[in-house]
């Protein structure tokens, strides 16, 4: 069975730092693709980054990152130099072997000034 | 930047009555998808259509749902007799352009929908 673990349901970072959001998944798929989507309070989905299986790097997208451990089957997100912007809720999200992306629980981020 | 367009964004309907939610997906897509979030939850996945019929559904997509892609622009989510359960945010999401195929979604704004 397919299945994405989020285990921080809230998170709280000082403006300016960087913050790592934990997500681990299980998957039998050797093929597969996982995702980052932040969900500001206004309701909509926002794509964020991309890692494939078979990547060897880990993908980056201007302050975002994802630190790909195959072997440890996780996939966090880290965000450098927080903005007040990125308060937000955080779903980690995988798509293996089919059309279905499944999601995890989400962490909501707390950015203080 | 193309993007995903749904109408409408909220949507206020009594129990028993039929609705229709609606996606314009990204125009060189040929993957379209639903997912639904009740308030507060994870999103779950419903459906994905391509070619022209479901490719995958989940054990949420019962016969109360169908989907339909009237034309070459529209995709449809219709919920036959809706349910106060069936309350909840419905996202639509389209990927893969025509000369490559991509793991990436791209969601649309939402419809919140809101049974009374």
């Amino acid at each position: 069975a397919q299945k994405i673990t989020q285990t921080q349901p809230g998170m709280f970072v000082q403006e300016k730092e960087a913050v790592t959001l934990d997500c681990t998944y299980d998957t039998s798929d050797q093929s597969y693709g996982l995702f980052w989507y932040k969900q500001p309070s206004s309701g909509e989905m926002i794509f964020l980054i991309y890692q494939g299986s078979y990547d060897e790097q880990n993908a980056t997208e201007g302050r975002y990152s994802l630190n790909f451990q195959k072997a440890r089957k996780s996939a966090n997100l880290v965000i450098s130099a927080s903005q007040l912007g990125d308060s937000a809720m955080y779903f980690c999200a995988m798509r293996a072997g089919g059309f279905k992306t499944i999601f995890g629980a989400g962490t909501r981020l707390f950015v203080k000034a | 930047e193309p993007e995903v367009t749904q109408t409408p964004s909220h949507q206020v309907t009594q129990m028993g009555q039929e609705v229709i939610l609606r996606c314009v997906p990204i125009s060189n897509h040929l993957y379209f998808y639903w997912y639904r979030q009740i308030l507060g939850q994870k999103v779950e996945f419903l459906v994905s259509f391509y070619n022209n019929e479901i490719s995958e559904k989940s054990e949420i997509f019962d016969d109360q749902f169908s989907v339909e892609r009237p034309d070459g622009s529209n995709f449809t989510l219709k919920i036959r007799s809706t349910k106060l359960e069936d309350s909840a945010m419905y996202f639509c999401a389209s990927s893969g352009g025509r000369h490559t195929i991509t793991y990436e979604q791209y969601f649309g704004p939402g419809t919140r929908l809101t049974v009374t």
